[in-house]
């Protein structure tokens, strides 16, 4: 069956520390993954995708993400969060050719001045 | 632009009220899809339209209705809903070639029912 995982249920941090999140997916073939990001009383809305390529991605507030797939895995990172970063943050996952996304349980971020 | 709207913000219902939610987009997307979300959980998959047709239904109460009257406009029929149905409804739109299909979401409807 096809699932992502977030491990990390709720993440403190700092102004200006590194975040890294994890996520792990399972899922037959080739695989589409995403990241996004639902700050308190907004809409989700996409932080990063991969597709194919580079596995190393960049998306928007500088925030990137590597896929590793012989980890199954597709972490976030950004070097230095800031407090407007805090934000509930999902990774999701599609087979190649599907409608169907798969989302994790959504990490908790919250950056303390 | 990557814009979806969704109608009404908010809504309150009684059990045996009728309502229907709206969702537009204007990107020539021709995927769109509803999804329910639970507070502080991950959005569940309810329908999925392609080119207007319904691809996927995840055995959905047949108390929501989904509609595609054209391609910018998806509508979800509310009726004789339950109380544990109250929660955040999000529509989405993707390309729809299945090729690198990526979805943006709207802001949601938030759903109380009474």
């Amino acid at each position: 069956a096809q699932s992502v995982s977030q491990h990390n249920h709720h993440v403190i941090l700092s102004e200006a520390a590194s975040l890294e999140l994890g996520c792990n997916y399972s899922y037959g073939g080739t695989v589409n993954l995403f990241w996004y990001v639902q700050y308190p009383g907004q809409h989700l809305q996409l932080l990063l995708k991969y597709f194919s390529g580079d596995p190393l991605v960049k998306g928007i507030k500088g925030f990137e993400a590597e896929f590793i797939k012989s980890k199954f895995s597709f972490n976030l990172r950004k070097p230095s969060v800031q407090w407007s970063d805090t934000a509930e943050y999902f990774c999701a996952a599609s087979g190649a050719g599907s409608y169907q996304l798969t989302f994790g349980k959504g990490t908790k971020l919250s950056v303390i001045p | 632009d990557t814009e979806v709207t969704q109608t009404p913000k908010h809504l309150v219902m009684g059990m045996t009220n009728k309502k229907s939610l709206k969702c537009e987009q204007h990107m020539g997307h021709r995927a769109m899809y509803w999804y329910k979300q639970k507070a502080k959980k991950p959005p569940e998959l309810m329908f999925v339209y392609s080119y207007e047709k319904l691809s996927i239904n995840e055995s959905v109460p047949s108390r929501f209705s989904p509609e595609c009257p054209n391609s910018s406009l998806l509508n979800l029929h509310l009726h004789a809903l339950q109380p544990e149905d109250s929660a955040l409804y999000l529509c989405a739109s993707s390309q729809g070639s299945r090729s690198q299909e990526t979805q943006y979401f709207g802001p949601g409807t938030r759903l109380l029912v009474l």
